[in-house]
């Protein structure tokens, strides 16, 4: 079965401080999707990012990074020189990719609520 | 193309009555996907389509839950006899080739039963 764990329920931070929320998953796929949404007190979720399962560079973009880590079936969101806009709730997300047909659907962590200080 | 649509955003019920919501998808994706995601939670999955074929239903999508995508364009999602458990944000989600291509999550129908 497949799952993801966000064991981090809350963070509060001040502004500036650098930030990492942790996402631990668990399949039995060989092939995968991992994501990272952003979810707004409005609701609506925001893709960050989405990695497969054979790509295992990290990622930068702007100052968002992401640490993908087969070996320990990670794959965590640091957030550097945090700020207030950046409050919201992360959730970390896996999906099988099997063949046409198949659903494929978002299995979600439970979020990790980030709050940033002024 | 305005993205993933749903309606309403917002309902509040009263127990035992019945709601609709709807979900517009983008116009070329075959693939849409509900999920229902309660206070604290991250979203569950539901059900999902492709094009007009309910190929999928969660456990969590009882009998009074029902779920249609004529013609394969936008989806309704049914609760009938609501209870207060019904209670939640319902978020549709669409795509083209998913995981691959990745969803697009509409706004949500936030439901509050009383």
């Amino acid at each position: 079965a497949q799952k993801v764990t966000q064991a981090q329920t809350e963070i509060s931070v001040v502004e500036k401080e650098d930030v990492t929320l942790d996402c631990v998953y668990e399949t039995r796929d060989t092939t995968y999707y991992l994501f990272w949404y952003k979810q707004p007190p409005s609701g609506e979720l925001v893709f960050l990012i989405r990695r497969n399962s054979f790509d295992e560079q990290n990622e930068i973009s702007g100052r968002y990074s992401w640490n993908f880590q087969k070996s320990t079936s990670s794959f965590n969101f640091t957030i550097t020189a945090s700020q207030v806009v950046d409050s919201a709730v992360y959730f970390c997300a896996l999906s099988e990719s099997k063949s046409v047909g198949a659903t494929n659907k978002l299995i979600f962590g439970t979020g990790t609520l980030l709050a940033v200080q002024p | 193309d305005t993205g993933v649509s749903q309606n309403p955003r917002h309902k509040i019920t009263k127990r035992g009555q019945n709601v609709t919501f709807r979900c517009d998808p983008i116009s070329e994706h075959n693939r849409l996907y509900w999920y229902r995601q309660t206070l604290g939670q991250g979203p569950e999955f539901l059900t999902y389509f492709q094009n007009e074929a309910q190929l999928e239903k969660s456990r969590l999508l009882s009998d009074r839950f029902s779920a249609e995508r004529p013609k394969g364009s936008f989806s309704t999602l049914e609760i009938q006899r609501t209870e207060q458990g019904d209670s939640a944000m319902y978020l549709c989600a669409s795509s083209l080739a998913a995981p691959r291509l990745g969803y697009t999550f509409g706004s949500g129908t936030r439901l509050t039963v009383v």
